[in-house]
């Protein structure tokens, strides 16, 4: 059974920074892993898919990368803006299932 | 274009009540899938249609959860007989369908609707 951890719960960094999110995944026949970000209140936004197949991906300011020799997963923020803070979870799909293992997430405060 | 849209934003009812929740998936996507949100648990996956194949249900807590998607678009979840721990934010998503392209699996989820049971 596929489990997804993301450590720590919560980080606050100032504005400017560069960061990484962490996510850890137990199961490393995973189809593929998409990290979310969920403002209070509001659903989750999708950032960026990264297939099995793959071992980055790149929207902006962000990257994220997979290993899944070691079931790891980041996501990396450069140059972090207020406008960043939020929840981000990262979720994991087993290949011949179509759902998404989430973490638990960890929230996100970059401070001006 | 439009995104996920779910109705009512907020529902409360009480203890043995009956409810529905609605979900319009993105015009187009054949897939649709519902999870739940509960304080310190996490996101939660309950049910996953795909076009006109028979849904995976094996994400439902009990049998008084059931959900159904007409036409392949709409889809209601009904809770009947609902209870204190059924209270959460219940998330809709759908996606293109599985074909192994980022594009295609990438989910888009709804606002979600908060569910407070009495």
């Amino acid at each position: 059974k596929q489990e997804v951890t993301q450590i720590p719960a919560a980080l606050s960094v100032p504005e400017g920074e560069n960061l990484v999110l962490n996510c850890s995944f137990t199961d490393s026949a995973i189809y593929n892993l998409q990290w979310f970000r969920q403002d209070p209140g509001k659903g989750l936004t999708s950032l960026l898919l990264i297939q099995s197949s793959q071992r980055e991906q790149t929207s902006g300011r962000l990257n994220a990368s997979l290993d899944k020799s070691s079931g790891r997963s980041t996501l990396y923020i450069a140059a972090s803006q207020p406008g960043d803070s939020a929840t981000y979870l990262c979720a994991g799909r087993q290949g011949g299932s179509e759902k998404l293992v989430f973490g638990k997430g960890t929230k996100l405060t970059v401070n001006p | 274009g439009a995104g996920v849209s779910q109705s009512p934003s907020n529902k409360v009812t009480e203890k043995g009540k009956d409810v529905e929740l609605r979900c319009d998936p993105i015009s187009g996507h054949t897939a649709l899938y519902w999870y739940r949100q509960s304080l310190g648990q996490g996101l939660e996956f309950l049910i996953y249609f795909q076009g006109n194949s028979a849904p995976d249900k094996s994400g439902l807590p009990s049998d008084r959860f059931s959900a159904e998607r007409t036409g392949g678009s709409v889809s209601t979840l009904t809770i009947q007989r609902t209870q204190q721990e059924d209270s959460a934010v219940y998330l809709c998503a759908s996606s293109l369908g599985t074909s192994g392209r980022a594009r295609a699996d990438t989910q888009y989820f709804g606002p979600g609707t908060r569910l407070t049971v009495l």
